[in-house]
């Protein structure tokens, strides 16, 4: 399975932006970079996803290194709600699933 | 719409005992999976279900069964529950291949 790896903590301000970065060196040309987050006591939930180009959506940004090998997940202006373990992930398929794979991820920690 | 519901929300077994955690999504997902979460760590994929009738392994299938007799459920079955058990589950469920896993909120389970 192709990895990747996080800082395993971060710490931002309330209202200010934050970028979580993610290094996937061995990525394959088909793989998707995937972000998904975690609330505390909660199942994970959907962030953004993207393959070559940079994405936005209403939660965040995803930016994409050129050679793919890292990425940034960005939230432009961070509330306390977004304090959560955030995880990027690369896409595994087998039979059309997606075995995504877990890493440690990052803890976000937003300040008032 | 409920989304990915998951009963029970919380469980105590005793080592040797045996229990089917409830899966069920109203989605009409094709793809559906099974995770569990350590203290600390990230989600590790159990069994997954690319349509009714159809299964297959994850990472870590050891000490579980599962079936999957309709599209909107997929149970999961402990035979002889062992402490090294003892971690959160949740399901998930997908549409196409490759799309947004949507989690259920989790069944946390002890092993004593």
């Amino acid at each position: 399975d192709a990895k990747t790896t996080q800082p395993n903590s971060m710490e931002s301000n309330e209202e200010e932006p934050v970028h979580l970065p993610c290094n996937h060196s061995t990525i394959s040309g088909t793989d998707y970079i995937h972000w998904y987050r975690q609330l505390p006591s909660q199942g994970p939930e959907y962030v953004i996803h993207g393959l070559t180009s940079n994405v936005n959506n209403r939660m965040a940004s995803l930016a994409i290194a050129e050679d793919r090998k890292s990425s940034t997940l960005i939230l432009h202006r961070a509330t306390l709600r977004d304090a959560a373990v955030y995880y990027c992930i690369l896409s595994d398929s087998i039979q059309g699933a997606q075995k995504l794979v877990f890493g440690q991820g990052t803890r976000l920690t937003i300040n008032p | 719409n409920a989304g990915v519901t998951q009963t029970p929300k919380f469980r105590i077994l005793k080592i040797g005992q045996s229990m089917t955690l409830q899966c069920t999504q109203d989605m009409n997902h094709n793809y559906m999976y099974w995770y569990r979460q350590d203290p600390g760590m990230g989600l590790k994929l159990i069994y997954y279900s690319v349509g009714a009738g159809i299964t297959d392994k994850g990472e870590v299938p050891n000490g579980y069964n599962v079936s999957r007799s309709t599209t909107e459920d997929f149970p999961l079955r402990l035979e002889l529950a062992a402490p090294s058990q003892t971690s959160v589950y949740f399901c998930a469920s997908s549409y196409p291949p490759g799309g947004t896993q949507y989690f259920g909120p989790g069944t946390r389970l002890t092993v004593l």
